[in-house]
């Protein structure tokens, strides 16, 4: 099966610019999320969606971040505007339980650049 | 969830046995310990988890000690491509229903050396 997908790679922007990740989980998996890595710090939470509705968003770090799921399949987040503390990977996973039991399948990120 | 602590790093010699400590004192009777690592470029990728009982997959093995206070990944024969950072997160499984993130720490770089 194809695992999680997530584009572009790599994304460089001016601050007060606008971008939209897009992550595309693996087919029939209900759970996505959203997590981060800015800056060589640690990899911190985001959003958790179960299909298109926002399960948890206790992680999101202020309102210029918004994240969707329409009809349940591929995320987007989007930031506008960029920061330059936006820097970092973004990660999307997706898993077919909420418990993931057996763990979250990752993407392999999104490596956003703000300058 | 419960915090870990891990050695910042470790090497390796490859083909030998790498044995990961973490120690997860405040754990709690019905968290999981989980372990993930991240190759360089990589997202996270998940190995292994347990609760009390040893557990034994195609990647790797985990040992859990009786007071569940501390537990030891081990890769049976370290290869170059175990290199990555190695993360040790203590979980409660969710409920149905319910979510609860994954709680990346520092990690443990290991690099296994040639």
């Amino acid at each position: 099966e194809a695992g999680v997908t997530q584009f572009p790679s790599h994304s460089v922007i001016e601050k007060g610019q606008t971008v939209t990740l897009r992550c595309d989980p693996i087919s029939g998996h209900d759970n996505l999320y959203w997590y981060r890595r800015v800056m060589g710090k640690e990899i911190k939470f985001l959003l958790h969606f179960v299909k298109e509705s926002k399960q948890d968003e206790s992680g999101m770090p202020n309102n210029r971040f918004l994240a969707e799921r329409t009809g349940g399949t591929y995320s987007t987040l989007k930031v506008q505007p960029a920061e330059l503390e936006d820097s970092g990977v973004y990660f999307c996973a997706s898993s077919l339980e909420a418990r993931g039991s057996y763990g979250y399948t990752f993407g392999s990120g999104t490596r956003l650049t703000v300058v | 969830d419960a915090k870990t602590t891990q050695p910042t790093s470790m090497d390796c010699a490859e083909g030998r046995a790498a044995n990961l400590p973490c120690n997860h004192s405040t754990i709690s009777g019905n968290e999981y310990v989980y372990w993930y690592r991240q190759i360089h470029s990589q997202g996270p990728q998940y190995i292994i988890h347990g609760l009390k009982n040893n557990e034994t997959n195609e990647m790797a093995s985990l040992i859990i000690t009786e007071d569940r206070k501390s537990s030891t990944l081990i890769l049976p024969h370290a290869t170059l491509r175990d290199t990555a950072v190695y993360y040790c997160i203590v979980r409660v499984p969710i409920s149905s229903g319910s979510a609860r993130q994954l709680t990346f720490g520092s990690g443990t770089q290991l690099t296994v050396l040639p």
